[in-house]
């Protein structure tokens, strides 16, 4: 695609629901990332892919948020038991190699209510 | 812990005027610090980057100055304009296998016409 895609655009949900959230990468890039934000924040790092393989999940809060990216391409962020204090807008971002720049999709703006 | 602290929080400046947001960092493995540009209900979007091999770096209307010994970075946006109202973030990122970015708090940019 011409972008980085991220489904759904909003997404409410009741505290103690599973959710998921997907990210369609640039066709062709490796790197996948993914980051929360919070209201009047800067982006906080979650997890890198490289590949179909979680390079790095030292940003994931706890055992409930959990991603993968099984073809290398679509990932999807899990998370289990939401808490209202997982609201936040979910970014992700893409590149075509670890180095190179990160272009990131609109996000996904998560609300537990 | 803040590895990157982001002033002002935010900032009026008339059409025609320089706009300066200045960033410090503590992470001496940083190699690599972009500056982002978001608008409402967007993802970031990549404005300018620069290396710690030089000082300064010129894009148009956008100068990143970095001052190495200082540990601190900043972005000067000449003639702003009332479409570069915004909010910014600078970022940085290590070298090795931690290839995520940290990012600042932003700075909401608003260039009154």
């Amino acid at each position: 695609g011409a972008g980085v895609s991220q489904t759904p655009s909003n997404k409410v949900t009741e505290k103690g629901k599973y959710v998921e959230l997907r990210c369609d990468p640039i066709s062709g890039h490796t790197a996948l990332y993914w980051y929360r934000q919070s209201l009047g924040q800067g982006p906080e790092f979650l997890i890198y892919f490289q590949g179909t393989g979680a390079a790095d999940d030292s940003g994931l809060p706890n055992d409930r948020f959990f991603a993968v990216r099984p073809e290398g391409s679509v990932s999807t962020l899990k998370i289990q038991r939401t808490e209202r204090g997982d609201s936040a807008v979910y970014l992700c971002a893409s590149s075509p190699g670890t180095g190179s720049e990160a272009f990131f999709g609109q996000g996904t703006r998560l609300t537990v209510v | 812990q803040q590895q990157v602290k982001q002033s002002p929080q935010s900032l009026i400046v008339q059409k025609g005027g320089i706009s300066i947001i200045n960033c410090a960092y503590e992470n001496t493995a940083f190699d690599y610090f972009p500056w982002y540009q978001q608008f409402p209900g967007k993802g970031p979007a990549l404005l300018i980057a620069i290396r710690p091999d030089v000082s300064e770096k010129k894009e148009g209307r956008f100068t990143i100055s970095f001052n190495k010994s200082a540990k601190q970075f900043s972005l000067h946006i000449m003639d702003s304009q009332p479409g570069d109202s915004a909010t910014y973030f600078c970022a940085a990122r290590a070298s090795g296998s931690a290839r995520q970015l940290t990012f600042g708090s932003g700075t909401q940019l608003t260039v009154l016409p």
